[in-house]
């Protein structure tokens, strides 16, 4: 069964650092996304990306946040300045498509797991 | 602001039984609907993903979906253990690239 990858499983960091959390999601799939759980939280969403950019992304994204599809597998989130705020799982997911159907269907990857100190 | 609501439980079930999980939603227009199992530390894993109005089962599950009340369900039969977990319900909208957004969960003990 194809699942998505994360690393690494837990990050820990000093404020005002830069984090780079890498995926890799479903071979097939087209959309690819990022979640966070504050702790004792709701899944919250942070950004969809399609064809090598930004389809949609939330209030939480703002420009310490940005994603990449550095090669024709990983997809990466970078923190630039790392706030205690930050600190959550990051949960990176996949889908084959968008629309209603089966091919909307999001599979999530393990998480990694950031504290920010 | 788009909401989805869940009870947040804890929903205690013996073993054998089953447990039944509702979740209503704001937001009229939503179009996919889906049941996700969270273990504690764990990430989301899909159950269900539900799309017309009705029942739709598979296995020990049944989903319900009623877009006309803004409600879907989750029914577990013959709860056993391993269940014991949080049970999240996302929908997504129409005017969404995908975007999922998240119930707060109902956590669900099945006791032996």
């Amino acid at each position: 069964e194809p699942e998505v990858t994360q690393t690494p499983s837990h990050q820990v960091t000093q404020m005002g650092q830069e984090v780079i959390l890498r995926c890799v999601p479903i071979s097939n799939h087209l959309y690819f996304y990022w979640y966070r759980q504050i702790l004792g939280q709701k899944v919250e969403f942070l950004v969809s990306f399609y064809n090598n950019e930004i389809s949609e992304k939330s209030e939480i994204f703002d420009d310490q946040f940005s994603v990449e599809r550095p090669d024709g597998s990983n997809f990466t989130l970078k923190i630039r300045s790392t706030k205690l705020e930050d600190s959550a799982m990051y949960f990176c997911a996949s889908s084959e498509a968008r629309s209603s159907g089966r091919t909307d269907t999001q599979y999530f990857g393990p998480g990694t797991r950031l504290t920010v100190l | 602001q788009k909401e989805v609501e869940q009870n947040s439980g804890p929903l205690s079930v013996p073993e054998g039984a089953i447990a039944s999980l509702n979740c209503t939603y704001s937001d009229r227009v939503s179009q996919s609907f889906f049941w996700y199992r969270q273990y504690s530390g764990k990430s989301p894993e899909l159950i269900m993903s539900i799309y017309s109005n009705g029942d739709k089962e598979d296995g020990r599950f049944t989903a319900q979906l009623n877009k006309a009340s803004q409600y879907v369900s989750l029914l577990i039969r013959d709860s056993q253990p391993s269940d014991s977990a949080t049970y999240l319900c996302a929908l997504r909208g129409t005017d969404s690239w995908g975007k999922l957004q998240f119930g707060a969960g109902t956590q669900v003990v099945v006791t032996p």
